[in-house]
């Protein structure tokens, strides 16, 4: 299966603070997805990106296919954003996951 | 519309017990994948269904997993003789088509063998 990592692991920010995450990942994809795992544990759907920009609200997706990688943007961070940020990438079905990002957003 | 919905949402058990999980799909929605998360990773592909049939089942860890989807709507997953190593939540999802289609995750089923 195709090999995905996620940069950082971890990233602290002050509420308001914009921020960037990253996903390599290792062979010619045809879905490319962003979720964000809520405290619960929830899968929350972000972007489904396998190449291109797309922009939601505050947070923004990009996907350079021929280079391998995708980046995540926050935008004016807020303590809601915190959780944990999962890259996940398929070439056939079978998603395969980073190990995540973890936010914390400071008030 | 609705979600997909995974039933129970915890799930208690001893080891050597059998145990039940299901999924209930997004209406509409032709493929359905089980995937398996354990504690601070990513989740793991189990299975994958597109209609009755199970097109890849390669991610079940052993024999001792199955998973059924009689209708071509909702997915049972299966354990046998529960292990400790099973405890982890289990996730459903499920998306329009198969080979392009947006995956939209479940709740999961906590899963705990004591």
């Amino acid at each position: 299966g195709i090999q995905v990592e996620q940069s950082p692991p971890d990233l602290i920010l002050q509420e308001g603070a914009n921020s960037t995450l990253r996903c390599n990942f290792s062979d010619s994809v045809n879905n490319l997805q962003w979720f964000h795992q809520n405290p619960w544990g929830q899968l929350i759907n972000l972007f489904y990106i396998p190449s291109g920009t797309k922009q939601n609200g505050r947070l923004s997706a990009t996907t350079v296919a021929t280079e391998r990688y995708s980046l995540l943007y926050i935008s004016s961070s807020q303590t809601t954003d915190s959780g944990v940020y999962f890259c996940a990438a398929a070439n056939d079905y079978k998603l395969s996951f980073g190990a995540g990002t973890t936010v914390t957003v400071r008030a | 519309g609705a979600g997909v919905s995974q039933t129970p949402s915890n799930k208690v058990t001893e080891k050597g017990k059998y145990v039940e999980l299901r999924c209930d799909p997004i209406s509409g929605h032709t493929a359905l994948y089980w995937y398996r998360q354990s504690l601070g990773q990513g989740p793991e592909f189990l299975i994958y269904f597109q209609g009755t049939g199970a097109a890849d089942d390669s991610g079940l860890p052993n024999d001792r997993f199955f998973a059924v989807r009689p209708e071509g709507s909702v997915s049972t997953l299966k354990i046998q003789r529960t292990e400790r190593g099973d405890s982890a939540v289990y996730l459903c999802a499920s998306s329009l088509s198969d080979r392009r289609g947006e995956q939209f995750f479940g709740p999961g089923t906590r899963l705990t063998v004591l």
